[in-house]
């Protein structure tokens, strides 16, 4: 079965603590994106990656960190910077130079 | 103004009822649209993608495009309450890239049995 898979569904977090995001696509897709979805506001770009090694910050970048060593893995760090991190965050794939984008379960992250 | 306007609804429709949902967009490069369907607290599912003007037709749902007036719909016929969910709408172009996918709010409807 060909998807991505995002860990854990929900995650609970105290103010001040790191925390990462799993993402694991077995698509063989080239690019790997990370995005946050708050209410009435849409889908907005956190970060994305075309190709191992590499990645490029979205709109709202600032208090995220992300890596790239494998193909299949783009796990997100949301620091002790971010200043909202209460949210759901959609990770998605897509083939190399292929406009569709393919979406995880997504992970339901609360931080109090 | 947004890149990308969608009608947030609710919308409300009984079983059966042809669905139409729309999205406007600014931006003259986009050539890439799609729709996607997303249930509650679950990830975004990719229901149509189209490119440039025209229709396409998947079963019950038919997507269309007409560039000349910026604007794309999503027809859903013989709606079913499994149809309930959020519909977003996205595009994207060569000039504006691959990976720049601009996103509509989307619109939430309820299929009444």
């Amino acid at each position: 079965d060909g998807g991505i898979t995002q860990s854990p569904k929900y995650l609970f977090r105290k103010e001040g603590q790191n925390v990462t995001l799993s993402c694991e696509q077995n698509l063989n897709h080239d690019a790997m994106y990370w995005y946050r979805q708050d209410p009435g506001q849409g889908l907005r770009l956190i970060y994305y990656s075309q190709i191992v090694n590499d990645f490029q910050k979205g709109d709202i970048a600032e208090g995220y960190s992300v890596s790239r060593e494998k193909k299949e893995s783009f796990p997100l760090t949301v620091t002790s910077a971010q200043k909202n991190p209460t949210a759901f965050y959609l990770c998605a794939s897509s083939g190399r130079q292929n406009y569709e984008q393919y979406f995880g379960p997504g992970t339901r992250l609360t931080v109090t | 103004q947004k890149e990308v306007e969608q009608d947030p609804g609710p919308l409300s429709v009984p079983e059966g009822a042809i669905v139409s949902l729309n999205c406007t967009y600014s931006n003259s490069a986009f050539q890439y649209f799609m729709w996607y369907r997303q249930y509650s607290r679950k990830g975004p599912e990719l229901l149509m993608y189209t490119y440039s003007s025209g229709n396409k037709e998947d079963g019950r749902f038919t997507a269309q495009v007409d560039k000349s007036s910026k604007y794309i719909s999503l027809f859903i016929r013989d709606s079913q309450p499994s149809d309930s969910a959020t519909y977003l709408c996205a595009m994207s172009g060569r000039q504006t890239g691959a990976n720049n996918l601009f996103f509509g709010t989307g619109t939430r409807l309820t299929v009444i049995p």
